[in-house]
């Protein structure tokens, strides 16, 4: 059975700070998503990455996947106020479409 | 419209009664999702749309659990004898195809008093 862990499930940090949130998943998977929500609003797909080795980058967000290990992480780098929202990483099942979820890492950026 | 809609935002209903919530995908997209978000915890699938037809309800609950799509447009879940346990926010997400990026409607914020 697929699962999903995100580790830290809250970050608290300073502007300026970089920070990895780390996402490990416990079978095979075919494909690794990260979103973004914001309190009270939708999921905004930030990445998916579909191979090994697999980096993207945006603005100050880059995702990258290693399979052998299960791993996702989202590097934020010189992190801003507008980067506060909650980070989910969800792995997709078996090929099926079906997504399954990280609880989510609560991130809260200090001016 | 421009992204996934979903009616009503928020839906207050008392234990025992039946709901409908609806979601409208982004025009074009064959494929629609619906998951369902508790507090503090990610998406839980709920079921998955190819054009008319589930292709996976694996993940609904239970039998009062219950989601069509007639056309393969609009798709409305559907919950009998509604229970305080299924209070949480409903997404439904659409894309254009299996395995394209996933679009998320703001979600209905069900509440069962």
């Amino acid at each position: 059975e697929l699962k999903v862990e995100q580790n830290p499930l809250f970050l608290s940090m300073q502007e300026g700070k970089n920070y990895t949130i780390y996402c490990n998943y416990s079978t095979t998977s075919d494909r690794l998503y990260w979103y973004r929500q914001d309190p009270g609003k939708s999921l905004e797909s930030l990445f998916v990455l579909l191979s090994n080795g697999a980096v993207k980058q945006e603005g100050r967000l880059m995702a990258s996947l290693d399979t052998k290990a299960r791993l996702s992480t989202l590097h934020i780098t010189a992190a801003v106020h507008d980067l506060s929202a909650t980070y989910f990483c969800a792995a997709e099942r078996d090929s099926n479409y079906q997504l399954i979820w990280g609880a989510g890492t609560k991130l809260i950026i200090k001016p | 419209g421009a992204g996934v809609s979903q009616t009503p935002s928020n839906k207050v209903t008392e234990k025992g009664k039946y709901v409908e919530l609806r979601c409208d995908p982004i025009s074009g997209h064959t494929a629609l999702y619906w998951y369902r978000q508790s507090l503090g915890q990610g998406p839980e699938f709920l079921i998955y749309f190819q054009g008319t037809g589930a292709a996976d309800d694996s993940g609904l609950p239970n039998d009062r659990f219950f989601a069509v799509r007639p056309e393969g447009s609009v798709s409305t879940l559907k919950i009998q004898r509604t229970e305080r346990g299924d209070s949480a926010v409903y997404l439904c997400a659409s894309s254009k195809g299996p395995s394209d990026e996933a679009f998320f409607g703001q979600g209905t914020r069900l509440t069962v008093v």
